[in-house]
């Protein structure tokens, strides 16, 4: 089965940092973009920026660039995304999701998700 | 960035209503558009990818037709789990931005 395998929920404190996994299983993870994709609770999708496994090329979106870091180790086929220090503005649900190449053409598309890692940082 | 738009942003229908969602772009996106469902506490599933390619395994009464800048998500006859919050994205650039979403409610 492809999946996409998330790390479990964290609650942090302002200023803490933090990173967050997402493992592939099933499929050549080098072969895919991995994105990330932040949800505020009752908000909508937010692309984050992505990363390409099989040489860390990587992508930020403008309004995330500078506050989160997105890295990947493809001996264990896992994509992380990283905080030096967290607000309380990054509390959210973090979706990692797999992204065909570009040269796919219009048949890019996000077609497997991660479950979801809630993230929740209170003093 | 490109920006999209989506109409409407809420919807009420019925069961066996037919449903539109348009999404529109900023700017010419060619085919590079990809539709998303979400249902509440779920990561969003793939619906519709290249503007009107069904995703395997997705029910036919979901349709996608449009290029350029405008584009439409079709529900020919909607079903009980059909009741959920759509999501357009581009893909024609980086960020891959998300349009803001239509909740679908029922009637």
């Amino acid at each position: 089965d492809v999946q996409l395998v998330q790390s479990g929920a964290e609650v942090k404190k302002p200023g803490e940092s933090l990173k967050i996994s997402c493992k592939g299983f099933g499929y050549t993870f080098t072969s895919y973009w991995i994105a990330w994709v932040r949800q505020m609770s009752g908000k909508g999708l937010e692309w984050m920026g992505v990363i390409y496994p099989d040489d860390s090329d990587d992508r930020y979106s403008p309004s995330f660039e500078g506050q989160v870091t997105i890295s990947v180790d493809k001996s264990i086929s896992t994509a992380y995304l990283q905080w030096r220090s967290l607000k309380a503005s990054d509390t959210a649900t973090y979706y990692c999701a797999r992204l065909q190449k570009y040269s796919s053409g219009p048949s890019r598309r996000m077609d497997v998700w991660g479950q979801g890692t809630t993230v929740i940082v209170s003093s | 960035d490109i920006q999209l738009t989506q109409s409407p942003s809420f919807l009420s229908a019925s069961v066996g209503d037919r449903v539109t969602i348009t999404c529109r772009a900023s700017q010419g996106i060619s085919s590079y558009l990809a539709w998303y469902q979400q249902k509440p506490g779920q990561a969003p599933k793939l619906l519709i990818y290249g503007a009107s390619t069904l995703q395997s395994g997705v029910p036919s009464r979901f349709s996608g037709s449009g290029s350029g800048a405008e584009f439409t998500l079709t529900i020919s006859s909607l079903q009980p789990e059909d009741f959920a919050t759509y999501y357009c994205q581009q893909l024609n650039t980086y960020p891959g931005t998300f349009g803001p979403g239509t909740k679908v409610d029922i009637k």
